[in-house]
Formats: C-alpha cells, structure tokens, sequence
C-alpha cells in the first residue's frame, strides 16, 4: 500500500519568505508526527496530531512554525519569515492510533534550504 | 530529559564481516528502544523494537539488538553485513507515556567490498 508522502521533495526559498511542507500519511493512521532532521543530527521532534488537533506541539521552536490537519488527514507545517537556520530535512511520519508501541511509519522528507 | 547517544558517527566494515552499532540512552522510566535505518533518498525503516521481556530481540534484514539495563545500551549487531546494508541508523527511545521519539545523531555505516 502506499506510505507516507511528503511534497515537496526539496524547496529552497530566500531568508524572509514564507514556506509550507506538506504530508500525506496512511490511510486510516489517526497519529501524525512532524520532525525536523538537520545535517549532521537525528531528527527532532516538533509536533504530534491526534485526528485533527495538535496534542503536543511543545517541540515547534519559536512562533514562526505552525502546523495544521484540519480533517485528520493530510497535514501542512507551515513556516513564516524563514531563516537560514531552518534549513533541514522536515520528516512526516504517522502511526494507526498513536500508542507509543506503534511503529512510526516516515516519509520521505522534504528538504528546506533558506539562502 | 531523555536523550541518546550514539558514540560511533562513521563505521566501515568488510562485506562478510559482523557489525555492532552502540546506543546509550537516558530515560527516567521504562524505556521503549527502536533502531531505524535510513538510505539515501528513503524514509527512516524500522529494523526492530523493544518494550520488555526477552532482552535479545530480533528484526528485519537480519539485525538483531540486545538490551542491557544495567548498562543503559540497546547495541545493535549484523552477523554478515551485505553491500546493501550501507545506510545510516539512528537509535532512538520513548516510553509508555511518550508517543514521540528521541533519535541519536545516527550512525553511517560503509561497507567496503
């Protein structure tokens, strides 16, 4: 069946400029995950959906970073004045029901270059 | 805080050869232990999992992992690597009341023919 699908793949934009990553989970997975991966590191989470609202945002680094899933499905991590720091690999990942013995399913990722 | 470690960045290992990859982790409960792997241009695969029980637990692509408490490490090993097991992998921990995950900074494993 198919997986996890993040568009799009890669996206560079200039320092200022505002940016969405958009997931695509699996079908029927109520759980979703946001990380973000920077060179050199492991990813690093941002923020978790149950359905359509985010339980645990706690790891979004300050308030230029927003998510939403607005019908539990698809998500878009929305980045607003973008900084050379934010360059990363954005990984979406997504579980059945979101229990801590589920198996994280990930995407490919979406690789942000700010220049 | 929990937090992993991953002492070993870089590992080249004959093709044939055996291959252990270290993990430490720190949490301040029962810890549930993953290992991913990931290859250029793919998602993170999960190789294996642990939450209790046996502490020797075994994966897919042939790894297995080994659960040592009293040492907080969660090592994972490959009898017989092949070419196709040149890839990074990334230890990672949570736990009963903890639905994300915290990774190492991931290991990058070469295997040389």
């Amino acid at each position: 069946g198919a997986g996890v699908s993040q568009t799009p793949s890669n996206k560079v934009t200039e320092k200022g400029k505002y940016v969405e990553l958009r997931c695509d989970p699996i079908s029927g997975h109520t759980a979703l995950y946001w990380y973000r991966q920077s060179l050199g590191q492991g990813p690093e989470f941002l923020i978790y959906f149950q359905g359509t609202g985010a339980a645990d945002d706690s790891g979004l680094p300050n308030d230029r970073f927003f998510a939403v899933r607005p019908e539990g499905s698809v998500s878009t991590l929305k980045i607003q004045r973008t900084e050379r720091g934010d360059s990363a690999v954005y990984l979406c990942a997504s579980t059945t029901l979101g229990g801590p013995k589920e198996t994280q399913y990930f995407g490919p990722g979406t690789r942000l270059l700010v220049l | 805080a929990q937090s992993v470690t991953q002492p070993d960045i870089h590992i080249t290992v004959s093709e044939g050869a055996s291959l252990e990859l270290r993990c430490n982790y720190s949490y301040g409960a029962t810890p549930y232990l993953f290992w991913y792997v990931q290859s250029p241009g793919q998602g993170l695969q999960l190789l294996l999992k642990y939450f209790s029980g046996d502490t020797l637990v075994q994966g897919i692509k042939g790894f297995e992992a080994e659960f040592k408490r009293s040492q907080s490490s969660f090592n994972l090993r490959k009898p017989s690597v092949h070419w196709s097991d040149a890839a990074e992998y990334f230890c990672a921990v949570g736990g009963s009341n903890d639905y994300k995950l915290s990774f190492g900074a991931g290991t990058t494993v070469t295997v040389r023919a």
